[in-house]
């Protein structure tokens, strides 16, 4: 049973950083792309960013882009999200999440839609 | 970036109720489509991939369709548990958007 479980969320000031970590277990984690996706409080989902796999590919919302960080420690099986210079719109539930896959003819291939979601983290930014 | 709309915005329904959704693209996604089922409080839960593709799991009285810019969710024969916030999403290109969401709410 895939779990994932966010922590590192918190109250900090505009203008500092602070990293969210996902601990993953109940899968291959090192198989798996992951993402982040935030909501802000009463308001709609936004995503924020993913990884592959190993790394190798990254992308990241237009919002967060330059700021935020996405990582990973596959020994560790988590996924990590570094956030810089936070600002007050960047106060939200983070959610750390699994990239699906689309199976076929035997194999299957990495898709970003997501197929399994962590409870969340809260984050707040306000002075 | 792609922008995703849905309609309605609410819904007042009752169980037992087949009630519909649409999402609609700002260019070809081809069937790069997912919804999502939210309840207050929680993280939200996949219902159906690839436009049309049932999730393991996930109850048959949910079913897409759709390709290209313009899909539907249906729910045929509301529960209690379907009272809840619908949410699709793009996948075809990054950024990986999401519409709006669609509250369905109890009438």
């Amino acid at each position: 049973q895939v779990h994932l479980v966010e922590s590192g969320g918190g109250v900090v000031q505009p203008g500092t950083s602070l990293r969210l970590s996902c601990a993953a277990s109940g899968f291959t984690f090192s198989s798996f792309g992951m993402h982040w996706v935030r909501q802000a409080p009463g308001k709609g989902l936004e995503w924020v960013a993913v990884t592959s796999n190993d790394e190798t590919n990254k992308y990241y919302g237009d919002s967060v882009k330059g700021r935020f960080t996405i990582s990973r420690d596959n020994s560790k099986q988590t996924v990590y999200l570094q956030m810089n210079s936070l600002r007050a719109e960047d106060t939200a539930v983070y959610y750390c999440a699994r990239k699906g896959r689309y199976c076929t003819g035997g194999e299957c291939f990495p898709k970003d839609h997501i197929d399994s979601w962590g409870q969340g983290t809260l984050v707040i930014v306000s002075s | 970036d792609i922008q995703m709309t849905q309609s309605p915005s609410t819904l007042s329904a009752s169980v037992g109720d087949r009630v519909t959704i649409t999402c609609r693209a700002s260019q070809s996604i081809s069937t790069w489509l997912a919804w999502y089922r939210q309840t207050p409080g929680k993280a939200p839960q996949l219902l159906i991939f690839m436009a049309s593709s049932l999730q393991s799991g996930v109850p048959s009285r949910f079913s897409g369709s759709g390709s290209g810019t313009e899909f539907t969710l249906t729910i045929s024969g509301l529960q209690p548990d379907d009272f809840a916030t619908y949410y699709c999403q793009q996948y075809s290109s990054y950024p990986i958007t999401f519409g709006p969401g669609t509250k369905v709410d109890i009438k």
